[in-house]
């Protein structure tokens, strides 16, 4: 059973350019979630994707937007990336409905701006 | 802004000693739940303890969680140098949804 997984595993990009990462959450889980972990913090919420629809956002820009397919995977996209930016991004999935569930992470994509 | 907050930031022991590590939050909440981190990599589910709980186990792990202190911590007995790792506790704050808060973590080094 495979876990999370998310492409790519390293991302380097220039100043202003725009990026996408990808992630498939878990069999079963239909629900994802997106964080960004700069170094040395903990992981910060972006936003929830359920039933293809942005179910929650945290306070990120708007230049942070995202996408959920048919198929529950998901895809973040960042545009006029920022030094800022640079970060571990991570997915996490978890079955949805009513009620909390336990999020599962995958590896994370390491992103680095310059 | 961050609503966990773990103690100490860092812990260094040796192996076969119990490591404890704390985490404190602001506000109620669902469920607390406990990750470990290796080496900037992702985020390996622990343990859910839920608001109606005191105490739990898991192998070697013991949660508990103090709802009138907003508190938490995390027991690992016997550690190994596998237990090497950084530990976030996180949060999801009643009636806020369901993103999840974590704290800063707390870097653990577990020496052979």
């Amino acid at each position: 059973d495979a876990g999370v997984t998310q492409s790519p595993t390293h991302l380097i990009k220039t100043r202003g350019q725009q990026v996408t990462l990808r992630c498939s959450p878990k069999s079963g889980h239909d629900t994802v979630s997106w964080y960004q972990q700069a170094l040395g913090q903990g992981p910060q919420f972006i936003f929830q994707y359920y039933e293809e629809e942005e179910r929650q956002r945290g306070n990120f820009p708007d230049r942070f937007s995202g996408h959920q397919f048919p198929n529950y995977s998901s895809e973040l996209n960042v545009n006029a990336l920022l030094l800022g930016d640079s970060a571990l991004y991570l997915c996490a999935s978890s079955p949805g409905g009513q009620g909390f569930h336990e999020q599962y992470f995958g590896p994370g994509t390491r992103l680095t701006v310059t | 802004s961050q609503q966990g907050e773990e103690d100490p930031q860092a812990l260094s022991i040796q192996e076969g000693e119990n490591a404890t590590m704390n985490c404190s939050y602001k506000t109620s909440i669902n469920n607390l739940q406990w990750y470990r981190q290796n080496s900037g990599r992702g985020l390996v589910h622990l343990i859910l303890i839920r608001s109606n709980e005191r105490e739990k186990h898991s192998g070697r792990l013991r949660v508990t969680l103090d709802t009138s202190k907003k508190s938490s911590s995390l027991l690992i007995t016997a550690s190994r140098a596998a237990d090497t790792a950084s530990y976030f506790c996180a949060t999801d704050v009643m009636n806020s949804g369901y993103a999840l808060n974590f704290g800063k973590g707390t870097s653990l080094l577990v020496t052979p």
